[in-house]
């Protein structure tokens, strides 16, 4: 079974400053995927980033960046230039990649608030 | 917008009656997911479909029942409804295993 931990229930920063959002997980498996979604008070789930885990490279996109490492099944998640439209909730989440099935398994998320 | 749409956005039941939340997926999608997010418990996935057929299920109540037909799209079916089932219930799809989910934008569910 797998399990995602986001240990910081919350988390705040101000405008146009970086802040890295932690998360943990645990697998057996060793051909998995993983992401970070974004919601903000609409409710809506919108995807933000998404690591393959054979891929050595961290993935970016825009301002958002990963810090990922395997071995110690770290997933953060750097925002740069924070903006007040980055303040939502954010769910890391692990997707495994074998067998017919997959589905996400979340963590419990963080609540980002952007502060002026 | 992802691209994934859920009907009704908005629903009021009471306790006991039944209702059924549809999902049509996003165009060239086969897989079909339905997870439900609660206050106190997170989001919790239920089932996940695959062109039709079921591929893996979750923590889904025996009162809950879901299927994805022919032309993909998808319906959850609610009944015997409890105060304990108000909920935001998504639908997602993706391509095929593996590949990244998109979300609707959720069906939030009340019951009274």
């Amino acid at each position: 079974a797998q399990t995602v931990t986001q240990s910081q229930p919350e988390m705040s920063v101000q405008e146009a400053e970086t802040v890295t959002l932690s998360c943990t997980y645990d697998t057996s498996e060793s051909d998995y995927y993983l992401f970070w979604y974004k919601q903000p008070p609409s409710r809506q789930m919108i995807l933000v980033i998404r690591q393959e885990a054979y891929k050595q490279q961290n993935a970016t996109e825009n301002r958002f960046s990963v810090n990922f490492q395997k071995a110690a099944k770290s997933f953060s998640l750097k925002i740069s230039d924070s903006q007040l439209g980055d303040a939502a909730m954010y769910f890391c989440a692990s997707m495994l990649a074998t067998g017919t099935a997959s589905k996400l398994t979340f963590g419990t998320g963080t609540r980002l608030q952007v502060t002026l | 917008d992802s691209g994934v749409t859920q009907t009704p956005k908005h629903l009021i039941t009471a306790t006991g009656q039944r209702v059924t939340l549809r999902c049509s997926p996003r165009s060239g999608d086969l897989s079909v997911y339905w997870y439900q997010q609660s206050l106190d418990q997170g989001l919790q996935f239920l089932i996940q479909y695959y062109n039709g057929e079921e591929r893996a299920k979750g923590n889904i109540l025996e009162r809950f029942s879901a299927q994805q037909f022919p032309d993909l799209h998808s319906e959850l079916n609610l009944s015997s409804l409890e105060l304990g089932d108000s909920a935001l219930y998504f639908c997602a799809s993706s391509v095929g295993w593996g590949d990244t989910i998109y979300f609707g934008e959720g069906s939030w569910l009340t019951v009274v």
